[in-house]
């Protein structure tokens, strides 16, 4: 089955600088991979995701990267601000599959 | 109520107890998920049900039974757990599979 790892475990950014989040997976035929956030005491709530025929998606702040040949994929925040702070899930499946198997977490601090 | 609804969001329940949790989409999704979210772990998928059938059962043990008596509704019904069973059990619903998946609050278990 797919294995997604993800690093950093955690990461502290001072506010206004960004934060990086990498995912590697192991399935290559997962062409779906969102990102989800999780603030303190709060549901998981998808921020961004891709697919795989594109390399790159941002949404204001948020950006997302997807390399299928070395099966990885990030997230960058940009400008952090302290409502950023949460653990934030990366994700992978087929797509047309039911199964999302997310990665074990980063928790971010965002520094004021 | 709007979303994915979760019903209790706090239980705690002895070994021997049976107990059942409850959750509600309101968003006409076709599809619905359990997963376990355990302290610096990732999510763990339990169970999956698509149209009402079930599609999925994530080598979950026994004393985990899952319902789904239509599509707006899922339960978890649980017996004789163990301590290690202790974790955040979270709901959710997609479109279809394949789709963004939204997830409810979650109902926090202690088992003692």
């Amino acid at each position: 089955g797919e294995n997604v790892e993800q690093h950093p475990s955690t990461l502290s950014v001072q506010e206004g600088d960004s934060a990086v989040i990498k995912c590697t997976y192991s399935d290559s035929a997962s062409n779906y991979f969102p990102w989800y956030k999780q603030e303190l005491g709060k549901r998981p709530q998808l921020i961004i995701d891709i697919r795989s025929n594109v390399g790159e998606k941002k949404d204001q702040r948020i950006a997302v990267t997807l390399n299928k040949t070395a099966k990885h994929f990030s997230l960058h925040i940009t400008e952090t601000q302290p409502e950023d702070s949460a653990v934030y899930f990366c994700a992978a499946s087929p797509g047309n599959d039911y199964k999302l198997s997310f990665g074990a977490g980063t928790t971010v601090t965002v520094r004021a | 109520e709007t979303g994915v609804t979760q019903t209790p969001r706090h239980l705690v329940m002895g070994m021997t107890n049976k107990k059942s949790l409850k959750c509600e989409q309101h968003l006409g999704h076709n599809a619905m998920y359990w997963y376990k979210q355990s302290a610096k772990k990732p999510l763990e998928l339990m169970f999956v049900y698509s149209l009402e059938e079930r599609v999925e059962n994530n080598s979950v043990p026994s004393r985990f039974s899952p319902e789904c008596p239509n599509s707006s509704h899922l339960f978890l019904h649980l017996h004789t757990l163990q301590p290690e069973d202790s974790a955040l059990y979270l709901c959710a619903s997609s479109q279809a599979t394949g789709y963004e998946q939204f997830f409810g609050p979650g109902t926090r278990l202690t088992v003692l």
